[in-house]
């Protein structure tokens, strides 16, 4: 089955503990993205990768870092987590060109910095 | 920078009817998604249109783009329990932007 996969879902941890969320597809897709949502400030993008060792800031990347090693896997490090972090992370993939092709979304990571 | 506005915010239907979801955006759509999400879980493609005057259905949903493209409407027939949740619409900024952004969402309520 196609399929973006993230891991863990939920996540409580302490201001300070570094923490990784993962991401991986198996649909071969180039690009892939992490998202934040937040209430009353919709999703936005936090970084993305064009292809493997190919990433790039979105528009909320203070305080994340990612990397891409293999094509399939795009994980999401927090360093050093604050709770102005907490929030709700979705990754995606997508074939090619994030506006030509759809984007597959993840189930998404509940994350609660205390 | 673009943005889109979605109407209304929120949505109660009696099961049965029919209901429109409206996004608005501040420039010239050059691709414009839809998603569902249940609450709290992730997001499921629905539909995606590029061209102005196009329209998509998927079952009892129908998309439409309009002419000028820069408003989109998200139309649900006879609308069932399994069509609640909330509906996202997102587009590309810019052509080459690798990034979609979203409107606020509209939460659909489906009471039997």
């Amino acid at each position: 089955e196609a399929q973006v996969t993230q891991n863990p879902r939920y996540l409580i941890t302490v201001t300070g503990k570094k923490l990784t969320v993962t991401c991986s597809q198996n649909m071969n897709h180039e690009y892939m993205s992490w998202y934040r949502q937040d209430p009353g400030l919709g999703l936005r993008q936090i970084y993305y990768s064009m292809n493997v060792e190919v990433t790039d800031k979105g528009d909320v990347p203070e305080g994340y870092k990612v990397s891409r090693k293999e094509k399939r896997n795009f994980p999401l490090i927090l360093e050093s987590p604050s709770p102005n972090q907490t929030s709700l992370y979705f990754c995606a993939s997508a074939l090619g060109l994030a506006g030509t092709d759809t984007q597959y979304f993840g189930p998404g990571t509940r994350l609660t910095v205390l | 920078s673009q943005e889109l506005e979605q109407s209304p915010q929120s949505l109660i239907v009696q099961e049965g009817k029919n209901l429109t979801i409206n996004c608005t955006s501040s420039k010239t759509l050059y691709g414009l998604y839809w998603y569902k999400q249940k609450y709290g879980e992730g997001l499921i493609f629905l539909m995606m249109l590029q061209k102005g005057g196009e329209e998509k259905s998927h079952e009892k949903i129908t998309a439409k783009l309009d002419e000028k493209k820069q408003q989109s409407s998200l139309h649900i027939t006879a609308s069932q329990p399994s069509h609640a949740g909330i509906y996202l619409c997102g587009a590309d900024p810019d052509r080459g932007a690798q990034k979609l952004v979203f409107g606020q969402g509209t939460r659909l309520t489906i009471n039997p």
